[in-house]
């Protein structure tokens, strides 16, 4: 079972637009958040990442929406770039365990010059 | 620093064989994981460390062993390898805790 699911499967935008990636999940231990970026035959690297006690999280054109109650949570990229076309996953873990993360199935990104 | 490194970068394995996937940092990181990361399927934990000595099973242990005899390396070992471990496995390290993870460039394996 999924414990992090992620949709789309894949996502097209034109340059300058907007990119949005949601994630939902069930598992309320879970208390980090992070997204990553992978290229292809390229490990993947995080990108961005956030606590549940915020509900927003800014870096750059990349930001992250948190809704705790609903337990999902989306990245947006803004003014969306040809370099932005990649793969992106969502993870959680409960941060207590160590490092037991459960990633997303992962979103492919194609952005239109 | 070189970061995290895995090796071989591509292996091809006949079912049955017994392999050792190699990975090493040099960033004095005390946490560190292996995946496996298929097509539709996003990244799966296969067992993680939190320092020399203390390893603990992931989401998708069963096929796989490691050690951690020290801080720098981390073996991911296939006992007898099937064709379901076709897969891209994947090292990383933290230094603690789950902030910036970083991840090896992967390591391509087919089981024939």
């Amino acid at each position: 079972q999924q414990q992090v699911k992620q949709s789309p499967q894949s996502l097209i935008v034109q340059k300058g637009g907007i990119s949005i990636i949601n994630c939902a999940y069930e598992n309320t231990a879970f208390d980090y958040f992070p997204w990553y970026q992978q290229f292809p035959g390229k490990g993947p690297a995080l990108l961005i990442a956030i606590r549940p006690d915020v509900s927003e999280k800014k870096e750059g054109r990349f930001t992250i929406s948190f809704n705790k109650s609903a337990k999902q949570f989306s990245l947006h990229i803004m003014d969306s770039q040809p370099g932005d076309s990649a793969t992106y996953f969502c993870a959680a873990t409960p941060s207590h365990t160590g490092n037991q993360f459960y990633f997303g199935t992962g979103t492919s990104l194609t952005v239109i010059p | 620093n070189a970061g995290v490194t895995q090796t071989p970068k591509f292996q091809v394995l006949k079912t049955g064989q017994s392999m050792t996937l190699q990975c090493a940092q040099d960033m004095n990181h005390e946490y560190m994981s292996w995946y496996r990361q298929d097509p539709g399927m996003g990244l799966r934990l296969i067992h993680y460390s939190v320092g020399a000595g203390i390893t603990d099973q992931g989401e998708v242990p069963n096929g796989y062993n490691v050690s951690r005899s020290t801080t720098e390396d981390f073996p991911l070992r296939l006992l007898s390898a099937a064709p379901s471990q076709t897969s891209v496995y994947f090292c990383a390290s933290s230094p603690r805790g789950p902030e910036t993870q970083y991840f090896g460039p992967g390591t391509r394996l087919l089981v024939l």
